[in-house]
């Protein structure tokens, strides 16, 4: 079955705490994807990375990072030096692949992140 | 560029009324859509999906329905609302391929059914 399980609702660190935002993921495929979302408070979801399961690089995009361990199947998101802005709901997700071109995704239940000033 | 557009952006309803929600996408053609749903809970919970016109298919058994009358266009409809069908829509298109394409998505529709 395709599952993504973000265990952590709520995190709560204070500007300049680095925060660790955890996913762990079941799937049936031998190939697939593995996304992040940002979802503010405005409610817009905004993409942030996409990683292939071919690919177990961890991944760096200014504060952000990304660990990849095949082996437990988690995909963690961290970010250094959080800010105010940071705050949101973040999501990881799934690739779906099972009938081609559909292209759909399976959502965790996210992960509200707080940062205070 | 792309852009994918949602309305209306909140909406009031009571309970029994009808509902259309419509999302339009500009600047692709031949684009897969989708409608997640967004509950209390904040998981996003997949609606429907098409990958063509008139083509839609269901995720989950609801009081909803999806219809794609045009290629970039794709609407979301009941016929009578339920209190549960209240929570923030949103709309997504991707590029239509074999593989994880990105999803890019609307900023949503904030339905209240009272």
């Amino acid at each position: 079955a395709q599952k993504v399980t973000q265990a952590q609702t709520e995190i709560s660190v204070v500007e300049k705490e680095d925060v660790t935002l955890d996913c762990v993921y079941e799937t049936r495929d031998t190939t697939y994807y593995l996304f992040w979302y940002k979802q503010p408070p405005s409610g817009e979801l905004v993409f942030l990375i996409r990683r292939n399961s071919f690919d177990e690089q961890n991944e760096i995009s200014g504060r952000y990072s990304w660990n990849f361990q095949k082996s437990t199947s988690s995909f963690n998101f961290t970010i250094t030096a959080s800010q105010v802005v940071d705050s949101a709901v973040y999501f990881c997700a799934l690739s779906d692949l099972y009938g081609g071109a559909t292209n759909k995704l399976i959502f965790g239940t996210g992960t509200l992140l707080a940062v205070q000033p | 560029s792309q852009t994918i557009h949602q309305w209306p952006a909140t909406l009031v309803q009571p309970v029994g009324s009808p509902l259309s929600l419509e999302c339009t996408v500009e600047g692709t053609s031949n684009p897969n859509l989708y409608w997640y749903r967004q509950a209390a809970g904040r998981g996003l919970q997949l609606l429907f999906y098409s990958v063509g016109i008139g083509q839609i298919s269901s995720e989950v058994p609801q009081n909803l329905s999806a219809s794609r009358p045009q290629d970039r266009q794709f609407i979301l409809s009941s016929k009578k609302l339920l209190l549960s069908d209240s929570g923030f829509y949103l709309c997504a298109w991707s590029v239509r391929s074999i593989g994880a394409n990105v999803l890019t998505f609307g900023a949503g529709s904030r339905l209240t059914v009272l």
